[in-house]
């Protein structure tokens, strides 16, 4: 069975600049929560997709949103690029979301200059 | 007041030591995450457990749910264990789920 699959691996985008961040997860699996992570933050949940809904949404401004496809596959878009959205973002699959086990990708390291 | 807490949050040891890594959360759960994360950023589930105890090859993870309380131990420690250990719990309020994380342990482990 294939892992959860995260593309790209790595980002360079400038300021100002939108972003569109893929993960598939595993075949089976309906939910994919995102997450940030960042040296000073830890672990910031951004949001959670099931069934191609939004079913939970962290504290992160409006330029942060997502989409999940029928097929499960989502896509993560920050648009307006900051500096501060230099981090590693890492997403989980799970079969339901809560009290499942979530399966993560290797994240896409994205940095903004 | 942090809802996970992990300690210690860094942990030096030699090749073959018992390495304990404690997590201890104030949220009420059903089940408890322990997660590990090697440079380069790849998180690998380790555990899910809502109670006793489980085990996979040499790491074994406890939990007592009335302490709201997991360890998580390395037996017969090796530098590959070398990495950043995480626990994390869901908590759902009014049907947000999300995971609560500790802060995390780096783990090292010198030959």
């Amino acid at each position: 069975k294939a892992g959860v699959t995260q593309t790209p691996r790595y980002l360079i985008k400038t300021r100002g600049q939108q972003v569109t961040l893929s993960c598939s997860p595993i075949s089976g699996h309906r939910s994919v929560s995102w997450y940030q992570q960042t040296p000073g933050q830890g672990l910031q949940f951004l949001f959670e997709y099931f069934s191609e809904t939004q079913r939970n949404k962290g504290n992160f401004p409006g330029r942060f949103s997502g989409r999940q496809f029928s097929n499960s596959r989502s896509e993560m878009n920050v648009s307006t690029l900051e500096l501060g959205d230099s981090a590693l973002y890492l997403c989980a699959s799970s079969p339901d979301g809560a009290n499942t086990e979530a399966f993560f990708g290797q994240g896409t390291r994205l940095t903004v200059v | 007041k942090n809802e996970v807490e992990q300690s210690p949050q860094n942990l030096t040891a030699q090749e073959g030591e018992f390495i304990t890594i404690n997590c201890s959360y104030s949220v009420g759960i059903s089940a408890l995450h322990w997660l590990q994360q090697h440079p380069g950023g790849g998180i690998v589930s380790l555990f899910m457990l809502s109670s006793g105890k489980k085990k996979h090859g040499r790491l074994i993870a406890t939990i007592n749910i009335q302490e709201k309380h997991s360890s998580l131990h390395i037996t017969a420690s090796h530098p590959r264990d070398s990495a950043v250990y995480i626990c994390a719990v869901p908590f759902d309020m009014d049907s947000n789920y999300q995971l609560i994380w500790g802060a995390g342990t780096k783990l090292i482990i010198k030959p």
